[in-house]
């Protein structure tokens, strides 16, 4: 059974910084392209970040260049996501998505991020 | 990257269909196959429902279809059933080397 399980979300002060997980199993996760996406409730999903299979590749969103960082362990089977500069703007539910094919396959359940003092 | 644009809501009765159209731009939907579309029961994962524009994922019903014209995408469900009642997204891949999302479609079985 394919699971992505997302953890680390919690109440950070704006200017601060947090670190996401995402557990793979049931997957061959050093060969899946893998994806951090947002979303803020009533809105609909906004891509944040992307990292190739062996981690020699990122690409960001906009609004998060420079202030996140995407990275992974495959020996962990585990993808990351460094927060920093956190703004009221990025509160929302975190997910991860695994990639085989150029799409988002399989998904997380998501975790919460809420900044504000 | 603005998203791309779905209607707030859809909904139909058992067994009727309903289409969602997902509109872009020549830099997005307008310039790549690589269009998808996802459903999303609150509280639980997103699933893959359409790839490549029109393909379906192994396990997905005959019944979600996909197709596109120019910068605009649609799903088609056919034959509602009460747990087609969710949200839906589609999804682009992009010019600027990014990926965009559509602001979302309810869809109701009535």
């Amino acid at each position: 059974e394919v699971q992505l399980v997302e953890s680390g979300g919690g109440l950070v002060q704006p200017g601060g910084s947090i670190r996401l997980s995402c557990a793979a199993s049931g997957i061959p996760f050093s060969s899946y392209w893998m994806h951090w996406v947002r979303q803020t409730p009533g809105k609909g999903p906004v891509w944040v970040a992307r990292i190739n299979p062996d981690g020699t590749y990122t690409s960001y969103g906009d609004s998060v260049k420079g202030r996140f960082t995407i990275s992974r362990d495959n020996a962990k089977s585990t993808l990351y996501l460094l927060m920093n500069s956190l703004r009221a703007e990025d509160t929302a539910v975190y997910y991860c998505s695994g990639d085989m094919t150029g799409y988002h396959d399989c998904w997380g359940q998501g975790t919460l991020v809420s900044v504000s003092s | 990257q603005s998203a791309l644009t779905q209607p707030p809501s859809a909904s139909g009765s058992p067994g009727q269909s309903v289409t969602i159209s997902c509109t872009g731009t020549s830099s997005d939907i307008g310039a790549y196959h690589y269009v998808s579309w996802y459903q999303h029961h609150p509280g639980k994962a997103p699933r893959l429902m359409i790839y490549e524009i029109f393909r379906r994922p192994s396990g997905v019903p005959g019944r979600f279809s996909g197709s596109k014209s120019g910068n605009t995408a649609s799903l088609t469900v056919s034959g509602l059933q009460a747990e087609d009642e969710a949200d839906y997204y589609c999804n682009s891949y992009t010019d600027s080397n990014t990926y965009v999302f559509g602001t979302g479609t309810k869809v109701t079985v009535l």
